[in-house]
């Protein structure tokens, strides 16, 4: 099975703080990467697909990147917004079974 | 605007069975591949099964394969999953969760139901 580690596990930040989490796939999963939000109590909600494209009505504060070794990604929001403290899940979908990182958790400070 | 609609959870005794159910509307139900996707409270999200639109390819984690069944029934717009052989350590919040593209099931999730919680306890 693919595994897919997010660093950090949690992280505390300002609104108006750019923020980044990593994920990494334990192999190369090309471009088959995807991003979600959670938020307690709610289901996850789709970010970004495909490493970078916009989810349609996800703010542009958002983006993600890979290092083009289809193993390291990254999701960054450019000005965080009290609307974005939640949770985040990076997603490959380039082999079964599909499997998600653990989660980091964005916190106020 | 796409709809899942979960049902079916509840409290269940180990070793016992549960049949979940998800109600899609809003899209073409028999295009897209579904999923099971859980979650054990206050933990991370876990890929349980999915099934392509004609239920062609269907796959499953290995910690529950040989217990669940996922069907679908395009001309009711309905998921399932049957779970058998319940263990405390599938309690969790289910949720149904639709493909983002038209692909077979390795797929993300587009759309995501409210959840159905089981809970396996004696």
């Amino acid at each position: 099975d693919i595994q897919m580690t997010q660093s950090p596990s949690s992280l505390s930040a300002s609104v108006g703080d750019r923020v980044t989490i990593t994920c990494q796939a334990s192999e190369d999963i090309s471009n088959y990467l995807n991003w979600y939000q959670q938020k307690p109590g709610k289901a996850p909600n789709l970010l970004i697909y495909d490493v970078s494209n916009l989810e349609t009505g996800v703010p542009s504060r958002f983006s993600g990147s890979g290092s083009g070794t289809g193993t390291d990604f990254n999701l960054s929001i450019s000005s965080l917004q009290p609307e974005d403290f939640a949770t985040y899940y990076c997603q490959q979908y380039d082999i079964l079974p599909l499997t998600f990182g653990g989660g980091t958790k964005v916190e106020i400070k | 605007e796409v709809q899942l609609v979960e049902s079916g959870g509840g409290l269940v005794q180990p070793g016992r069975s549960l049949r979940l159910s998800c109600a899609g509307s809003g899209f073409p139900f028999g295009d897209y591949a579904m999923h099971w996707v859980r979650q054990a409270p206050g933990k991370g999200l876990e890929w349980v099964s999915g099934i392509s639109w004609n239920s062609g390819s269907i796959d499953y984690v290995d910690s529950v394969k040989s217990r669940f069944t996922i069907s679908r029934d395009n001309a009711k717009n309905s998921l399932f999953l049957q779970m058998n052989s319940l263990r405390a350590e599938d309690t969790a919040f289910y949720f149904c969760a639709k493909a983002n593209n038209f692909g077979t099931v390795t797929t993300g999730f587009d759309s995501w139901g409210q959840g159905t919680l089981v809970t396996v306890s004696s």
